[in-house]
């Protein structure tokens, strides 16, 4: 059975710092290309980073760059997303997911953890 | 690429035909997916590709269009469909992007 399972989401100060993680299982994660997408309450879906499955690229959303940083541990099957400088509107529900890159290099988001809120607030 | 859906929500009964519309701001294949999330819940991917089913997704679900113009139907409205459903595109990575999403509720 594939789960994806987040933490490290919660409350934290404007201009603070959270670190999430997501732990895989059931499926070959090391040979997965990995991203976050995030979600704001009561809106829609935004794709915030991907790190391919060997660390070689790693792309951002722009509201995010230089502020979030994407990393795995293939060792660990985790995908981690640490977030710098958090801003009130990087409050969100905050899913890992697996960019899986079929034939002709279509790609979907075919497994998807519960999520973690993370709320940035004073 | 922007995707815009339409509309932004519906209300339909059980039994119903339903068709929810995606368009990209430019030419993208076939390369979009659909997804459903019911409240509180993680989304689902329900079909690939414009068109490919998902296994385990009801065939009551089926998806077509391409290049900019595409639509997900469901032919005959299930309790268990009420839900949002969200287009995305994969033809661009940079960024990958989802349409607003369609809210299929009870009338």
């Amino acid at each position: 059975e594939v789960q994806l399972v987040e933490s490290g989401g919660g409350l934290v100060q404007p201009g603070g710092s959270l670190r999430l993680a997501c732990a895989a299982s059931g499926f070959s994660f090391s040979t997965s290309y990995m991203s976050w997408v995030r979600q704001a309450p009561g809106k829609g879906l935004e794709w915030v980073a991907t790190k391919k499955h060997d660390g070689s690229e790693t792309y951002y959303v722009d509201s995010v760059k230089g502020r979030f940083t994407i990393s795995r541990d293939n060792a660990k099957d985790s995908l981690y997303l640490q977030m710098n400088s958090l801003r009130a509107e990087d409050t969100a529900v905050y899913y890992c997911a697996r960019l899986y890159y079929g034939d002709s290099d279509y790609s979907s988001f075919d497994y998807w953890g519960q999520g973690t809120l993370v709320t940035v607030s004073s | 690429i922007q995707m815009t859906q339409s509309p932004s929500s519906l209300s339909a009964s059980v039994g119903d035909r339903v068709t929810i519309t995606c368009r990209a701001s430019q030419s993208i294949s076939i390369y979009l997916n659909w997804y459903q999330q019911k409240r509180g819940k993680a989304p689902k991917l329900l079909i690939s590709t414009a068109s490919t089913l998902q296994s385990g997704v009801p065939s009551r679900f089926s998806g077509s269009g391409s290049e900019t113009d595409f639509t997900l139907t469901i032919s005959s409205l299930q309790p268990e469909d009420f839900a949002t459903y969200y287009c995305q595109q994969s033809y661009s990575a940079l960024p990958l992007t989802f349409g607003g999403g369609t809210k299929v509720e009870i009338k």
